[in-house]
């Protein structure tokens, strides 16, 4: 079985401030982990992925997130914020080998304050 | 590249009516999903396809059907519409095995009200 848990369902920042968005997953096998982004009235987009290969992943508008199997976690994190991050974050888990479902968790709202 | 294409974006329906919400994906990929967005509960999986041919319950499958006409098209029918059926319905597409890792791509959602 596999788990996703966010810590925080609204979190909110100023603009420029550091952005930390909380993930720890569930897997008795390795995982592959997903950020998924999603803007007002829009479906869910792809931020970025850990796949097994690099621990710290680098995606779009400038996130980042670090794969720490020790403390099962994939935190997302940007250095400043910007007003156009304001949107809702999911984080993901699956695992490789042939089909797999999706777990996700059930999300983060990121508001930024001006 | 259109990627993934729902139909219709909006809906209102009254209570006991049926419709079918469309999904269709461009990308050859094998398994597609549907899934149902509430506030403060996520997306909870209603039903997926992993491959043509084939259907599974996902988490919250009562009061759905679902149909995978062929490879591109995945349809999702509620026979008798409910309130609680009120929600934003996502599809999504995704490709496993080689270098596929499972990414989701999604659609821009239908949003279904129920009176």
């Amino acid at each position: 079985a596999q788990s996703v848990t966010q810590l925080g369902s609204h979190v909110s920042v100023s603009e420029g401030a550091l952005v930390l968005l909380r993930c720890n997953y569930s897997s008795s096998v390795p995982p592959y982990l997903f950020w998924y982004v999603q803007y007002p009235n829009q479906g869910l987009q792809l931020l970025l992925k850990y796949t097994s290969a690099a621990t710290l992943v680098k995606g779009i508008n400038g996130f980042e997130a670090e794969f720490k199997k020790s403390e099962t976690s994939f935190h997302l994190t940007k250095p400043s914020a910007h007003m156009s991050d304001a949107a809702e974050y999911f984080c993901a888990v699956t695992r490789s080998g042939g089909y797999q479902k999706v777990t996700f968790g059930i999300g983060t709202k990121l508001q930024v304050i001006p | 590249n259109a990627g993934v294409t729902q139909t219709p974006k909006f809906q209102v329906l009254k209570t006991g009516q049926s419709m079918t919400l469309q999904c269709a994906q461009d990308m050859n990929h094998n398994s597609m999903y549907w899934y149902r967005q509430d506030p403060g509960m996520g997306l909870r999986l209603i039903y997926y396809s992993a491959s043509e041919g084939t259907t599974d319950k996902g988490e919250v499958p009562n009061g759905y059907n679902v149909s995978r006409l062929n490879k591109r098209e995945f349809s999702l029918r509620l026979e008798s519409a409910a309130p609680s059926q009120t929600s934003v319905y996502f599809c999504a597409s995704s490709e496993y095995g080689g270098k596929n890792t499972g990414e989701l791509f999604f659609g821009e959602g239908s949003r279904l009200t129920v009176l």
